[in-house]
Order: structure tokens, then C-alpha cells, then sequence
């Protein structure tokens, strides 16, 4: 079936621009994770939606960035003003929720690069 | 603060050889998860093991859980040049706020060598 898609899959744009990344989790997954992957770093949690909601939203690295999840499903992750710093993979992730359904299903990330 | 330790973060083996990735974390929880990354692609999920002395294999990897030490291990059996990518370990946080969300190693780049 269907994996996790997120579009797009490359983003180059320049400093101060606002970028939208979009993330499609698997059908009937109830939970969403967005996460970022710095160059030759591990991957760092930024969010996590159950259903439409995010119960906390501190794990976002700065205010200029925000995250909605719309139908319990497509996921968007907003960017405003870009940094140089927030150059980075993001990469989605989506799963059941509850007793026993513990595994995520990674996306193929968005590779960002802020000029 | 949940850490999550690997070692060693780069390792260099022979085909045939075998060797064991240590991952350390700091808080009780009962899942532990393996995944493996390919330069460039996303994560795939190799292992979840999910309660004390949970033991998995496919193929040349076994995955082991030690919940009372907080010590997984991946062992790698006669090594292929296939094996060759960067895995992490992650244990998730399990609250209401982050639901089962991973805190990650910072992965082990096995490089696979004739």
C-alpha cells in the first residue's frame, strides 16, 4: 500500500522566505510526527499530532516555525523566515495509536537548504 | 532528560567478520527501536522490541533488549557489503504530550569492507 509521502522533496530558497512542507501519512493513521535531521546529526522531535491536535507544540526549535494537520491527515509544516540554520531534512512520520502499535512509518523527507 | 548513547558512531568491519552496536539510554521504558538509513533516503524500521529480554533477528541482524541495564545491542553476523548505512536506535517518550515520539541516537555509520 501507500507509504508516507511528503512533498517537496527538495527545497533550495533564500533567507527570509517562508517555505510550506507537506506531509501525507498513511491512510488511517491517527498520529503524525514531524521531525528534523541536521547534516550528520541524528534526528531531533519537533511535533506530534494525535488526530488534528497537537497537545504541545514546545518541541518547535523557534517561534517563526508551525505546524496544522487538517481531516486527521495531510500534515503541513510552516517555516517562516527562513534561517540559515534551519537547513535540514524533515522527515514525517506516521503510525497508529494505541496498545501495542508503537511502529512509525518514516517518509521520504524534505531536504531544505536555506541560501 | 532522555539520552540515548551509541557506540561506537563509525565502525569500518570486513565482510564476514562480525560485530556488536551498543545503544545506552537513560530513562525506563520498555521500546526500544532499530532503524536503518541509506545516504540520502529516509529511515526504515528494522527492529521494535518491545518488553525486557525481547530478542528479534532477520537475517544477519539480531536485535536484543536489557530493559534493567537500558541496553540494546545489534549484532551483525558475517557482514555483507549490503549491511553498509548508518543505523540508530531510538526509544520513544510514551507521554501525552510527544505520544510515542523517538529520541534518537546519534546512529552508527557502518561501512562494510571486502
Amino acid at each position: 500500500g501507500a507509504g508516507v509521502s511528503q512533498s517537496p522533496s527538495n527545497k533550495v530558497t533564500e533567507k527570509g522566505k517562508d517555505v510550506e512542507l507537506r506531509c501525507d501519512p498513511i491512510s488511517g493513521h491517527t498520529a503524525l510526527y514531524w521531525y528534523r535531521q541536521r547534516l550528520g546529526q541524528g534526528l531531533e522531535f519537533l511535533i506530534y499530532f494525535q488526530g488534528n491536535s497537537a497537545p504541545d507544540k514546545s518541541g518547535l526549535p523557534s517561534d517563526r516555525f508551525s505546524a496544522e494537520r487538517t481531516g486527521e491527515s495531510v500534515s503541513t509544516l510552516t517555516i517562516q523566515r527562513t534561517q540559515q540554520e534551519d537547513s535540514a531534512v524533515y522527515l514525517c512520520a506516521s503510525s497508529f495509536y494505541g496498545t501495542n502499535n508503537y511502529e512509525q512509518y518514516f517518509g521520504p523527507g524534505t531536504r531544505l537548504t536555506v541560501t | 532528560e532522555l539520552k540515548v548513547e551509541q557506540n561506537p558512531l563509525f565502525l569500518s568491519m570486513q565482510e564476514g567478520k562480525n560485530y556488536t552496536i551498543y545503544c545506552n539510554y537513560s530513562t525506563t521504558s520498555d521500546r526500544l527501536y532499530w532503524y536503518r538509513q541509506d545516504p540520502g533516503k529516509s529511515l526504515e524500521s528494522l527492529f521494535v522490541l518491545l518488553s525486557n529480554g525481547a530478542v528479534k533477528q532477520e537475517g544477519r541482524l539480531m536485535a536484543s533488549l536489557d530493559t534493567k541495564a537500558r541496553l540494546s545491542t545489534l549484532h551483525i553476523t558475517a557482514a555483507v557489503h549490503d549491511l553498509s548505512a548508518t543505523y540508530f536506535c531510538a526509544v520513544d517518550m510514551g507521554d501525552s504530550n510527544s505520544g510515542y515520539a523517538l529520541n534518537f541516537g546519534k546512529g552508527t555509520s557502518l561501512l562494510v569492507t571486502p
